[in-house]
């Protein structure tokens, strides 16, 4: 039972370069949400969504894009790396059904470098 | 709108003894709230939720936390400290309505010494 799979591990970026960070969840959940965490700030989200063909942004989007092709992917682009990216960046996924809310199911984690 | 703060950043307790880690939250609506602990270079894993019902909540690995909407907090204890629970501890709020987004605490670091 893999759950939330991200890829890669980590990565070095050098500035303005873009990248992928791939996210694939095996559970059938509907919602999906990319989240950064930075040192002491706990977790921000970037994008998430609700099912495939839909996205929507978070608190902290800026420099990010999304898409939801398929239940299972949710991929993050990232088009010109900035030093300010530098952070672990975290890919969950949940259930809902509309009436209470489901705990998260995470990945374990892309640490990203921007130098 | 909806907020969580984690009143202590760091705590340290000795081995076997008491944990409590606390939180506050602000919430409009009746919330869903979460606690969620993080071992190093780990994704977030589910503790315990409270959903609107009992309110003495019991979760994995003798955690567990009252909510107390009167004091407006839920805090975390476990009777008897492992030093497999140090680790990072996150107080996590939403809404029961609506696609508005889980707010999370800024986290408290668990240390346990032997």
């Amino acid at each position: 039972n893999a759950g939330v799979t991200q890829t890669p591990k980590f990565r070095i970026l050098k500035i303005g370069q873009s990248m992928t960070l791939q996210c694939t969840q095996d559970m059938n959940h509907n919602y999906m949400y990319w989240y950064r965490q930075d040192p002491g700030m706990g977790l921000k989200l970037i994008y998430y969504s609700v099912g495939a063909g839909i996205t929507d942004k978070g608190e902290v989007p800026n420099g990010y894009n999304v898409s939801r092709s398929t239940t299972e992917d949710f991929p993050l682009r990232l088009e010109l790396a900035a030093p300010s990216q530098t952070s672990v960046y975290f890919c969950a996924s949940s259930f809902e059904t509309g009436t209470t809310r489901q705990p998260q199911h995470f990945g374990d984690g892309t640490r990203l470098s921007i130098l | 709108a909806q907020s969580v703060t984690q009143l202590d950043s760091h705590v340290s307790v000795s081995e076997g003894t008491p944990v409590l880690l606390r939180c506050n939250y602000s919430s409009s609506y009746s919330p869903s709230l979460f606690w969620y602990v993080q071992h190093p270079n780990k994704g977030l894993q589910l503790l315990l939720k409270y959903t609107s019902a009992a309110t003495l909540v019991k979760g994995i690995n003798g955690f567990e936390a009252e909510f107390k909407k009167s004091e407006t907090s839920f805090h975390l204890t476990k009777p008897s400290a492992h030093m497999s629970d140090a680790a990072e501890y996150f107080c996590v709020v939403s809404p029961n309505s609506g696609n508005t987004p889980l707010v999370f605490g800024k986290g408290t670091r668990l240390s346990v010494i032997a």
